[in-house]
């Protein structure tokens, strides 16, 4: 059974740090994604990940991937309030089907 | 182009009742998908569809049900609701079933 872990599950930074979210999983697939989900809105996709070595950036947003750690990394760099959301890693295993994280809550205070 | 159209957003049930909801894809779209989000289980799979044939299905009880129309658009059904079917049902679809998945707004169901 496929299992990914994300960690840390709460994250509390002030604005202008960075910090690191970190999802391990457990079984090979052929694409990670990142999603991010304000409260009580649906998920935005933020990042594909297709092989090993991949980066991608988005404005404050990194995202890598080592398939061979079974290990993908999301870089927050100096943070703002904006960026407060809750983080979703996910693996495709085949057709539609996700197994996601179980989220990282990120708060960033002024 | 619109996006995926979940509706209704909100429903209130009772124990016991059925419930059904209802997805539109993405124009185009073939395949839709559903996930149920819990606090407690937090994201899970349900069952995806394309081209109106059930392909994956989750680890779900049978009263979770699912259907896709000719027309792409897809409904699931739960019988027999249970306090623990509260959840946010998300909807996603995408072109092909190997694709990205676009998600919709979702369908906060409430079981009282």
């Amino acid at each position: 059974e496929l299992k990914v872990e994300q960690n840390p599950l709460f994250l509390s930074m002030q604005e202008g740090k960075n910090y690191t979210i970190y999802c391990n999983y457990s079984t090979t697939s052929d694409r990670l994604y990142w999603y991010r989900q304000d409260p009580g809105k649906s998920l935005e996709s933020l990042f594909v990940l297709l092989s090993n070595g991949a980066v991608k950036q988005e404005g404050r947003l990194m995202a890598s991937l080592d398939t061979k750690a079974r290990l993908s990394t999301l870089h927050i760099t100096a943070a703002v309030h904006d960026l407060s959301a809750t983080y979703f890693c996910a693996l495709r295993l085949g057709g539609s089907r996700l197994t996601f994280g179980e989220g990282t809550q990120l708060t960033v205070n002024p | 182009k619109a996006g995926v159209t979940q509706t209704p957003r909100y429903l209130i049930k009772t124990r016991g009742q059925q419930v059904t909801l209802s997805c539109s894809p993405i124009s185009g779209h073939r395949s839709v998908s559903w996930y149920q989000q819990t606090p407690g289980q937090g994201l899970q799979f349900l069952f995806e569809y394309f081209s109106e044939t059930q392909r994956n299905k989750g680890n779900f009880p049978g009263r979770f049900s699912g259907r896709q129309f000719s027309n792409s658009r897809s409904e699931m059904n739960v019988s027999t609701l249970e306090l623990g079917d509260s959840a946010l049902y998300l909807c996603a679809s995408s072109l092909e079933t190997n694709s990205p998945l676009h998600f919709g707004n979702g369908t906060r169901l409430t079981v009282t």
